[in-house]
């Protein structure tokens, strides 16, 4: 079954913490995105990645750190720096033409 | 970034009543697509578009992108109880990078039986 899978879906956070929020795909898609939802507001752009081994900081990157070391891939990191991480937070892929972008199931974040 | 003008904000509905909202930009769009979210869940594509004028149907969803390619419209037919969710339109400006998309912040849909 195609699609992109993310987890867990929902996470408590510690003040202090690091957590990881996991991004897989099986679309063969080139580009990943993570965004953040909050209510009431678009979706904004945390981070992308065009290709393996590199990636873009989007509007709202800091306290957030990506790698992307295998295609499938496209792992979230939210910091201890982040000082309002409490959100939903989405992955995504986009298709080879650049114009289309699919979304996964979304992660809860929860800071407790 | 730049976020997308989507309105309404809000839609408050009887079942078997049509739906309209509308998405505009500054800037002239390559790309207009439109998503479905339902609460805590991932948003579902519904219809993209590719060129200007452009009228695509998806069972009762249409949904067209605008001649001046600054809008796009979504139109829901006769709205039963599963058309509830927030509906939000995507799009890439012409002069945008590859890959980069703007969103609207969504239009909740109530619909009463």
């Amino acid at each position: 079954d195609g699609g992109i899978t993310q987890s867990p879906k929902y996470l408590f956070r510690k003040e202090g913490q690091n957590v990881t929020l996991s991004c897989e795909q099986n679309l063969n898609h080139d580009a990943m995105y993570w965004y953040r939802q909050d209510p009431g507001q678009g979706l904004r752009l945390i981070y992308y990645s065009q290709i393996v081994n590199d990636f873009q900081k989007g509007d709202i990157a800091e306290g957030y750190s990506v790698s992307r070391e295998k295609k499938e891939s496209f792992p979230l990191t939210v910091t201890s720096a982040q000082k309002n991480p409490t959100a939903f937070y989405l992955c995504a892929s986009m298709e080879s033409s650049g114009n289309t972008i699919y979304f996964g199931e979304g992660s809860w974040l929860t800071v407790v | 970034g730049q976020q997308l003008n989507q309105s309404p904000q809000s839609m408050f509905i009887q079942e078997g009543e049509d739906v309209s909202m509308n998405c505009t930009s500054s800037s002239i769009f390559n790309t207009w697509l439109w998503y479905k979210q339902d609460p805590g869940e991932g948003p579902v594509l519904l219809i993209a578009l590719y060129k200007a004028g452009e009228l695509t149907s998806n069972g009762r969803l249409t949904a067209q992108f605008g001649t001046t390619r600054k809008d796009s419209f979504l139109n829901i037919s006769a709205s039963i109880p599963s058309d509830v969710g927030i509906y939000f339109c995507a799009g890439r400006a012409r002069t945008d990078s590859w890959g980069k998309l703007q969103f609207g912040a969504g239009t909740q849909v109530v619909v009463t039986p």
